[in-house]
C-alpha cells in the first residue's frame, strides 16, 4: 500500500530560525514529490514539485530535497516568519497512477515572536 | 485560489438527506477533483474527471457520485448523507494529469448531524 509519512507531527519555531520537515514514502513506481502549504482554513497551495531526476528545488525561503534511492524528501524553510505558519503537506504520485496521489497528514508548523 | 469557489462554504445537514456541493472554475482546466480531508488522514480523492462528462472513482468513492455537465462545474453529491461524511471537502483543478499541479479550491465545511 502506498503510504507517505511526515515527521514531526508539530513544530514550533522562533521568528527568524530555520527548520526542516520530513518526509519518507513507500509510493512505488514513483514518480513525482510535491510540496504543499494549508494555511488554517484555507485549500492546499503548491510549493514545490519534484521529478525523480531532480534532487533539490527551491521556491523562495522554501527549498526542497529529494533521494529517490533512500525514499525520502525534506522541506528546508530559512529565515521563518510568522506566515510560515501553516501545515506543510508531503504528497507523492505513483508513475502510471494518473492523477492519484498519496498525500501524508501534514506538519504543523507555528512561527512565534 | 487559482479561480475556484467552492458553494456552499458551511453546510449543517441531517443524516440521510441528499447534500450536493458544486465547485466551479475559470481556469478552463480539463481535470478536477474532489477530495476530503479528515483529522489523521491526509487528503483522499473521492471521485475526478477527466473531462465533460468523464468521470472517474477515488479511493473513497463510496456513498458520493459526481456529475460535470459544462468544463467549468464539477458537483459533489452525497446521496444519503451519514455522520461519517462530515469532512472538509477540497476542490481541485489541474490542466493536465501526472505531474501537472493540482490547484485546490477554499474547501467546504459538512456536518452531518
Amino acid at each position: 500500500k502506498n503510504q507517505v509519512e511526515q515527521s514531526p507531527q508539530s513544530l514550533i519555531i522562533l521568528e527568524g530560525k530555520n527548520c526542516t520537515l520530513q518526509c519518507n514514502y513507500t509510493v512505488s513506481p514513483f514518480s513525482n514529490l510535491r510540496w504543499y502549504k494549508q494555511d488554517t482554513g484555507r485549500g492546499p497551495v503548491s510549493l514545490t514539485i519534484m521529478t525523480f531526476s531532480e534532487n533539490t528545488k527551491s521556491n523562495g525561503r522554501y527549498t526542497a530535497t529529494l533521494d529517490a534511492d533512500t525514499k525520502q524528501s525534506s522541506l528546508h524553510i530559512t529565515a521563518s516568519q510568522l506566515s510560515d505558519s501553516a501545515s506543510y503537506i508531503c504528497v507523492v504520485s505513483a508513475r502510471g497512477g494518473g492523477n492519484k496521489l498519496t498525500f501524508g497528514t501534514g506538519t504543523q508548523l507555528k512561527v512565534e515572536l | 485560489d487559482a479561480g475556484i469557489t467552492q458553494s456552499p462554504r458551511h453546510k449543517v445537514t441531517e443524516t440521510g438527506t441528499p447534500v450536493t456541493l458544486r465547485c466551479h472554475q475559470t481556469e478552463n482546466h480539463r481535470y478536477m477533483y474532489w477530495y476530503r480531508q479528515d483529522p489523521g488522514h491526509g487528503l483522499r480523492l473521492i471521485h475526478y474527471s477527466y473531462g465533460v462528462k468523464d468521470t472517474d472513482k477515488g479511493e473513497v468513492s463510496d456513498g458520493y457520485s459526481v456529475s460535470r455537465s459544462k468544463t467549468e462545474d464539477f458537483l459533489l453529491t452525497l446521496e444519503s448523507a451519514t455522520s461519517s461524511q462530515t469532512s472538509v471537502y477540497f476542490c481541485a483543478i489541474s490542466e493536465q494529469g501526472g505531474r501537472e499541479t493540482q490547484y485546490f479550491g477554499p474547501g467546504t465545511r459538512l456536518l452531518v448531524l
